[in-house]
């Protein structure tokens, strides 16, 4: 069991730019969950699949964002003209049904 | 709005004593609470969870207490550890199936040798 593993983890782009980041959780579990988290605050949800499918996504979760999980594997998270808001260090998780979430290391994204 | 409080940003004490760490809720409809460990550079790690069914569970050196009238819980550390130096987040949901957790902004705990 390697765990929730995500790439890159840390990640320096210009604003205007996309990026793409991405998920592998732990084999098996059927959920899968994207956080934000920005200095001093906790870490926020941003959406969530089961399986393939996404079942809900925040309203933090702008037209600039998408998350995507084919095949209900992993999945990528990708954030389109970036802008300095954007800054955060970004957690995916996953679960089995009915139990907690297991977290990756992040992504820290820095937008210059 | 805040809707999961720590309201201590920082907490430190004596190795061997007890940590309380506190957590407020507004939200009725929470009804699953957690407790995460994070450590700088790591994503955070799970800890202990209650449902609003019972006020105590218990694992090994970590107790969480819930009152549900006072939309209140707390986290029990002891004997309090070197290790245990991290930035705890209390953690809830609507629901068991644990969909989407709301976090608090976290409590720095410096355990003191």
């Amino acid at each position: 069991d390697t765990g929730v593993s995500q790439d890159p983890r840390h990640k320096i782009t210009k604003r205007g730019q996309n990026v793409t980041f991405r998920c592998d959780p732990i084999s098996e579990h059927n959920r899968l969950y994207w956080y934000r988290q920005t200095l001093g605050q906790g870490p926020e949800f941003l959406t969530y699949f089961q399986n393939e499918a996404q079942l809900e996504k925040s309203r933090l979760l702008s037209d600039r964002f998408s998350a995507e999980r084919p095949k209900g594997s992993f999945s990528t998270l990708e954030i389109q003209r970036t802008e300095q808001g954007d800054s955060a260090m970004y957690l995916c998780a996953s679960s089995p049904l009915y139990t907690e979430a297991f977290f990756g290391q992040g992504t820290r994204l820095t937008v210059v | 709005d805040q809707q999961v409080k720590q309201n201590s940003p920082s907490l430190s004490v004596q190795e061997g004593r007890i940590s309380i760490l506190n957590c407020d809720y507004t939200n009725s409809m929470f009804d699953y609470f957690l407790w995460y460990k994070k450590y700088p550079a790591e994503g955070p790690t799970f800890l202990i969870s209650i449902s609003s069914i019972k006020d105590k569970n218990e694992d090994g050196r970590f107790t969480v207490f819930l009152n549900k009238s006072a939309k209140h819980l707390s986290l029990h550390i002891v004997p309090s550890q070197p290790g245990d130096s991290a930035v705890y987040f209390c953690a809830a949901s609507a629901s068991f199936g644990n969909e989407k957790l709301t976090f608090g902004t976290g409590t720095r705990l410096t355990i003191i040798p």
